[in-house]
């Protein structure tokens, strides 16, 4: 097994730069990915290997890798950002998430 | 456009047996390797099982242990995942997902269908 954390809730103000934390056991060595989940809806891709974004998700949206923790940062966040975000890397061709943080924008 | 719908979901009594699909469309299916991920309400999403395209490769979660299995008919575009043993905690929205081998990540989720096991 291989465990990720994310912190639960993050909160931040429209326009201000919202940054979302998942740390792992040497995770440095993974490949990391950020998925945003709408209340309803399913996931969806907004990060890949750290910090490629597929066609479609905005510039604002960036990730980032330093001592073990993954970072998904967001600038100038909207309150259209405002949902789950999960992270997800692989371990043994396991695939694993973190427990999922809420992005509050207010 | 890519489509992954799930169906078979339904209310099963603990320790009972079901059968869940998902047809794919808008891709190259054959090619894919397909991932089920579930999600009990209102909680974080939990990886279930991987199969590669030829459907010889299969992976599972630890907390499995045994009690599913993943298949795929590349004929009918389909994925599959037959669950056995049905525990109260194996309710959840079941998720069909492509992986985008090459990049390490899954790329397309289906709406999920719905599994409930209680008596």
């Amino acid at each position: 097994s291989y465990d990720l954390t994310q912190p639960p809730s993050v909160s931040v103000s429209p326009g201000q730069t919202a940054t979302i934390t998942c740390s792992g056991d040497n995770l440095e060595a993974k490949f990391v990915a950020w998925y945003l989940q709408k209340p309803g809806q399913s996931p969806a891709l907004v990060i890949y290997e750290r910090s490629k974004r597929p066609s479609g998700i905005p510039e604002r949206f960036s990730g980032s890798m330093s001592d073990n923790t993954a970072t998904l940062t967001i600038r100038e966040t909207q309150p259209m950002d405002e949902a789950h975000y999960h992270c997800q890397t692989w371990d043994d061709s396991k695939v694993f998430f973190g427990g999922g943080t809420r992005l509050t924008v207010l | 456009e890519v489509q992954l719908v799930e169906s078979g979901g339904d209310l099963v009594q603990p320790g009972g047996s079901l059968k869940i699909s998902c047809t794919a469309a808008g891709f190259n299916f054959v090619n894919s390797w397909m991932h089920w991920v579930r999600q009990a309400p209102g909680k974080g999403l939990i990886w279930v099982a991987r199969i590669n395209s030829e459907g010889t490769f299969t992976t599972f979660a630890d907390w499995v242990n045994g009690r599913f299995t993943i298949s795929r008919d590349n004929a009918k575009n389909s994925l599959y995942l037959h669950m056995s043993s049905l525990r109260v905690e194996d309710t959840a929205l079941y998720y069909c997902a492509r992986e985008e081998t090459a990049d390490w990540c899954i790329g397309d989720w289906g709406q999920g269908t719905l599994v409930t096991v209680s008596s």
